[in-house]
């Protein structure tokens, strides 16, 4: 079946380093992918999305990148900030299917001070 | 702002009991949904409504029970709670297209069947 899924499970930076998070995808007709940031005992809060025509897209502080090629999507995080400490899904809305996500699992990314 | 309000935020409940999780947001948004969150497994979707008066079943459907009598509320139901449903229950809302995948989650209800 289809799925989302991360390649590391645990990531540990130093402060004011950047951080990448990888994703890897497999269904192909998803139409945007999108980047949750979970805090501890909170709720997940929307980061960034990126429609499927496009390889790339900055926010602040964030970069997400989509290489369709290979299926693969990866979140970089400038300058990490112990406040970047949490836990990041990546997620996929299949074409046509409102807003039901499909979650992967799920990365910690702990910052060293 | 409260956005999305969930209750309880935490509840210990006895095997076969019944119990209901609230929801409630104060966006308008018109798709409310549903999902667990169990370590090891992410999000999964139980039940969605993309409007007030409908709703549909999501991936982990079985044991569960929604309704969405108004814009507002979205209640989950266990009308029989069993210890697999032991887990984090995370209600979310969505406004208007396009569907861009940007969900306004709440706090999280902790449930745990004994």
């Amino acid at each position: 079946g289809e799925s989302v899924g991360l390649h590391l499970p645990t990531l540990s930076v130093q402060e004011g380093d950047n951080s990448i998070i990888n994703c890897a995808y497999s269904n192909s007709a998803s139409d945007y992918f999108i980047w949750y940031k979970q805090e501890s005992g909170k709720g997940p809060q929307f980061i960034i999305d990126i429609r499927s025509n496009m390889d790339k897209r900055q926010g602040q502080r964030v970069t997400v990148l989509l290489n369709k090629t290979v299926k693969h999507l990866s979140l970089q995080i400038a300058a990490t900030q112990p406040g970047d400490s949490a836990v990041y899904f990546c997620a996929e809305n299949p074409h046509d299917a409102g807003n039901m996500l499909t979650f992967g699992g799920g990365t910690r990314l702990m910052v060293k001070p | 702002i409260a956005g999305i309000t969930q209750a309880p935020t935490s509840q210990i409940l006895a095997a076969g009991r019944r119990m209901t999780l609230r929801c409630t947001q104060d966006m308008r948004h018109n798709a409310m949904y549903w999902y667990r969150q169990d370590l090891g497994l992410g999000l999964r979707l139980i039940h969605y409504s993309n409007t007030a008066g409908t709703t549909g079943k999501g991936e982990v459907p079985d044991g569960y029970s929604v309704s969405r009598a108004n814009t507002d509320d979205f209640p989950l139901t266990l009308a029989s709670a069993v210890p697999s449903q032991t887990s984090v229950y995370f209600c979310a809302s969505s406004g208007a297209p396009p569907n861009t995948g940007e969900l306004f989650f709440g706090e999280g209800s902790r449930l745990t069947v004994l």
